[in-house]
């Protein structure tokens, strides 16, 4: 099946500082890729969605100027958490979308793990 | 808006018991349906999709799930359940009104098995 890989898999930073996490589609083109945030004992909550080589689109009430992302190719794309606050802490799942010319099925990364102190 | 609400949050059941998840959406059009699985400390992984066709699905570890339009249901079910499969599930929801398709999740139902 289709693999999607994220690194790191698990960060601390100060708080203020920015962490960048990466989302690989490895053995697909990913069209489309979108970031969750899960927080504990919840659901996973779509953040937003890029489309190689344009600009994502945010989900109401996340903050495009905090989280940055960037989907530079058909396998990449980047969330940068600017300026992370301990609120930011949580797990963050990024899925790649393949689009088989029917209804598309989203395959998961494993997840980064933020803590800001 | 459109929703998926998943009506337990924590199931507990021994070995060998049935086991039915209840899954409800919130949109009029047509939607693709799904349920994923997480086990501990493991990703997301999908069991099972509904696009169209029969509404009776069967997925991967001998999970089905049943779409009822009327009741915009899609109940997970497994007719004996392992202590393997103890994990949290979660049904979403992908509209197809047209542009992106994004899914939308549920709040998840926690399993655990015992032996």
């Amino acid at each position: 099946g289709a693999v999607v890989s994220q690194h790191p898999s698990r960060v601390i930073c100060k708080s203020g500082t920015s962490v960048k996490i990466e989302c690989r589609s490895l053995d697909f083109q990913a069209t489309t890729m979108f970031w969750y945030r899960q927080f504990p004992k919840k659901s996973l909550m779509l953040m937003a969605t890029s489309n190689e080589g344009s600009k994502a689109t945010y989900e109401q009430g996340v903050e495009k100027d905090k989280f940055l992302i960037n989907h530079a190719s058909l396998t990449l794309s980047t969330l940068t958490v600017t300026s992370a606050h301990p609120e930011d802490s949580s797990f963050y799942i990024c899925s790649g979308s393949l689009l088989s010319g029917g209804p598309e099925t989203q395959y998961f990364g494993p997840g980064t793990r933020l803590l800001v102190l | 808006a459109q929703s998926v609400s998943q009506h337990n949050h924590h199931v507990i059941l021994s070995e060998a018991a049935s086991l039915e998840l209840g899954c409800n959406y919130s949109y009029g059009g047509t939607v693709n349906l799904f349920w994923y699985v997480q086990y501990p400390g493991q990703h997301l992984q999908l069991l099972l999709k509904y696009f169209s066709g029969d509404p009776l699905v069967k997925g991967i570890k001998g999970f089905e799930a049943e779409f009822i339009k009327s009741k915009f249901s899609f109940n997970l079910r497994k007719p004996s359940v392992q202590w393997s499969d103890t994990a949290e599930y979660f049904c979403a929801v992908n509209a197809i009104p047209g542009g992106y398709n994004k899914l939308i999740f549920g709040a998840g139902t926690r399993l655990a098995v015992h032996p």
